[in-house]
């Protein structure tokens, strides 16, 4: 079993909708979860962090948390052509475990 | 500011040869980590220093990987001898120091795109 896994898409979804991306982890004692964009070619970019159950919000983005289902997801509201990329869930601090990515494609 | 860099961002290497790949951390941080990208697969872990100090280096594939950070400034990953499954792309981040229990933001960089013939 794999420690973080995303499904791998693609995630196709028009402007303006809501573009929900899935990530479940395996280690019960995992504390802290991350979002990354990737651009092709680009360098993984942190957008939203979440350490407590619940939801944390910024700006067009959501990140949800649930320890007990060892699931976190990223909500991106408006989706723009701009936010298609690569995203990445990302489990623990110092030695960070990711998932493969979703692909996400913003069609216009 | 600068961001983190690193060099080359494409080596094409045959197998057997040694390759070092160089990684200049964001100024001031002193964390600083490698990771791995091979084909396909998920970004994994490699190792991560605390200024000059190897802090975790549990996600190192075997001996053949030497990674150091003489100073506590850049750092360097060498290779030797490289074998095809050593190809792939291999970030490094840096961040601030961080207390006991708290976390701050890894700053990727641009990657080397390491291919092994």
């Amino acid at each position: 079993q794999k420690e973080v896994e995303q499904n791998s898409g693609p995630l196709s979804v028009p402007e303006g909708a809501i573009a929900s991306l899935n990530c479940t982890y395996s280690d019960r004692g995992s504390q802290s979860f991350f979002w990354y964009r990737q651009y092709s070619g680009k360098s993984p970019e942190l957008i939203m962090f979440i350490y407590s159950n619940g939801d944390k919000e910024d700006g067009r983005f959501t990140a949800q948390l649930n320890k007990a289902s060892q699931y976190v997801s990223l909500l991106i509201r408006d989706s723009q052509p701009s936010d298609s990329a690569t995203y990445l869930c990302a489990v623990g601090g110092n030695d960070m475990r990711f998932g493969a990515g979703t692909r996400l494609t913003v069609k216009p | 500011e600068a961001g983190v860099t690193q060099f080359p961002s494409h080596s094409v290497i045959e197998k057997g040869q040694t390759v070092t790949l160089r990684c200049d951390p964001i100024s001031g941080h002193d964390n600083l980590y490698w990771y791995r990208r091979v084909m396909g697969k998920e970004i994994k872990f490699l190792l991560h220093f605390v200024k000059e100090s190897k802090q975790d280096e549990s996600g190192m594939p075997n001996n053949r990987f030497l990674a150091e950070r003489t100073g506590g400034t850049y750092s360097t990953l060498k290779v030797q001898p490289a074998e095809l499954e050593d190809s792939g792309v291999y970030f490094c981040a840096s961040s601030q120091y961080s207390l006991a229990g708290s976390y701050n933001e890894q700053f990727f960089g641009p990657g080397t795109r390491l291919t092994v013939l």
